[in-house]
């Protein structure tokens, strides 16, 4: 199954700490996909990265790939209560996305 | 604005009966997928469908079923014959039915309870 297991199930931070959140796989892929969910609502997509490459950054985000691990991972830097949501990662083989069981970020003022 | 949307937000459902939860988007995009979501849980590809008039089943697609007359549209159907229906239905779409590298968009949900 390419379905992503994230790690750990729930990190509680202050404001200004930094969040890791890691994420692996059984399959190979060809891209990985991090999402968010505020609580009762839908996902949406924060970042993508692709087979070939090991690191990327948006933002406050950074994602890294570690093919030969079948892991990658998500840093939230300077995080804030904002950011309080579950964080999933979706491996992306050729068929469609799957998705994990989340980590559950919340962030204290 | 471009997205997704789905109603109703909260619906309830008696035993026996079935329901169909709306999904509409405009963003023109080819491809629209229904996801079930249980507390805790990740998501559960219900079926997806790639172009209209054609959809295929997902990891668990038993009890329900789904149309795609309209390329904007894609209701699903959650019949008396899904025995645990109490969920978290998400529905999604992505701009290309076989683009890999094409995120999901989600609308914002709905919650369907047994009385």
């Amino acid at each position: 199954s390419q379905q992503g297991e994230e790690d750990p199930q729930a990190l509680s931070i202050q404001e200004g700490e930094n969040a890791t959140m890691n994420c692996s796989y059984k399959t190979s892929i060809n891209n990985l996909q991090w999402y968010r969910q505020n609580s009762g609502r839908g996902l949406v997509h924060l970042i993508l990265i692709r087979s070939n490459e090991r690191e990327k950054h948006s933002g406050r985000l950074r994602v890294t790939l570690d093919t030969s691990k079948k892991s990658s991972s998500l840093l939230i830097t300077a995080s804030r209560a904002a950011d309080t949501a579950s964080y999933f990662c979706a491996p992306r083989g050729y068929s469609t996305l799957t998705f994990g069981k989340g980590t559950m970020l919340l962030v204290s003022p | 604005d471009g997205g997704i949307t789905q109603s109703p937000k909260y619906l309830f459902r008696k035993e026996g009966q079935n329901v169909t939860l709306s999904c509409e988007q405009n963003l023109n995009h080819d491809a629209m997928y229904w996801y079930r979501q249980d507390p805790g849980q990740g998501l559960r590809l219900i079926y997806y469908s790639q172009i209209v008039n054609d959809f295929q089943k997902g990891d668990i697609a038993e009890g329900y079923s789904v149309s795609r007359e309209k390329k904007e549209s894609f209701p699903l159907t959650v019949t008396s014959a899904q025995k645990n229906p109490t969920a978290f239905y998400l529905c999604a779409s992505s701009i290309q039915p076989n683009g890999v590298d094409q995120p999901q968009h989600f609308g914002d949900g709905t919650r369907l309870s047994i009385l």
